[in-house]
């Protein structure tokens, strides 16, 4: 399977900062995705991560507080931008591994941000 | 518009009893994919299996087992014998094809799992 890493692993920061959150996969994928998970919740989708356009958002999220940058088929960052105490979360990039069939997503190690 | 339900919130159970994760979905597509991933108290989240629609064949991977049914919508995942390094988050998951890209994967609420020694 793709190993899928995440930088930083977490992070503590100020409410109206904003912070860049990169995932590197170690082989070139097609589709990857962005998620959040709110503390004790499940999963929900932010973005998938388009290579040469812009990403994709699900309802609810703006490309204004959350740019997306995919340059190649190995690497995405997404920011969050002007941070507030609500966007205290884990973050996940995902890829989907054709390999192990489609439409399966194997998950990044996620980035724990703590808004102060 | 595709959902997944996890009714049970939290569950219990003593080292080496059995127990079965239950996994309802709704959806209108005739393809689909469902999945279970484990979240352990690390937080990385480990992708366990997936099952394809056309396939209600039940699969075995050790002390683990998963029932497709889709006459009830239900993808139920039980562990046997269970062991304290079972204690986890666990999410059921459906993926449907979109018409102009990519998959639209949406995850249930989760079932946290503790299993006492």
């Amino acid at each position: 399977s793709a190993v899928i890493s995440q930088k930083p692993s977490r992070d503590i920061c100020q409410r109206g900062t904003s912070l860049t959150i990169q995932c590197q996969v170690d082989s070139q994928v097609t589709m990857m995705f962005w998620y959040r998970q709110q503390p004790g919740q499940s999963l929900t989708l932010i973005a998938t991560a388009n290579q040469g356009s812009e990403a994709t958002y699900e309802s609810g999220f703006v490309i204004d507080k959350f740019p997306i940058s995919r340059p190649n088929l190995t690497f995405s960052t997404l920011t969050v931008s002007n941070m507030s105490p609500e966007d205290s979360s884990i973050y996940l990039c995902s890829v989907e591994d054709l390999l192990a069939g489609e439409g399966t997503q194997y998950f990044g190690p996620g980035t724990r941000l703590l808004v102060l | 518009a595709q959902k997944v339900t996890q009714a049970q919130t939290e569950i219990s159970v003593v080292e080496k009893e059995d127990v079965t994760l239950d996994c309802v979905y709704e959806t209108r597509d005739t393809t689909y994919y469902l999945f279970w991933y484990k979240q352990p108290p690390s937080g990385e989240l480990v992708f366990l299996i997936r099952r394809n629609s056309f396939d209600e064949q039940n699969e075995i991977s050790g002390r683990y087992s998963w029932n497709f049914q889709k006459s009830t919508s239900s993808f139920n995942f039980t562990i046997t014998a269970s062991q304290v390094v079972d204690s986890a988050v666990y999410f059921c998951a459906l993926s449907v094809s979109r018409d102009n890209y990519g998959q639209n994967f949406v995850f249930g609420p989760g079932t946290r799992l503790s299993v006492l020694p």
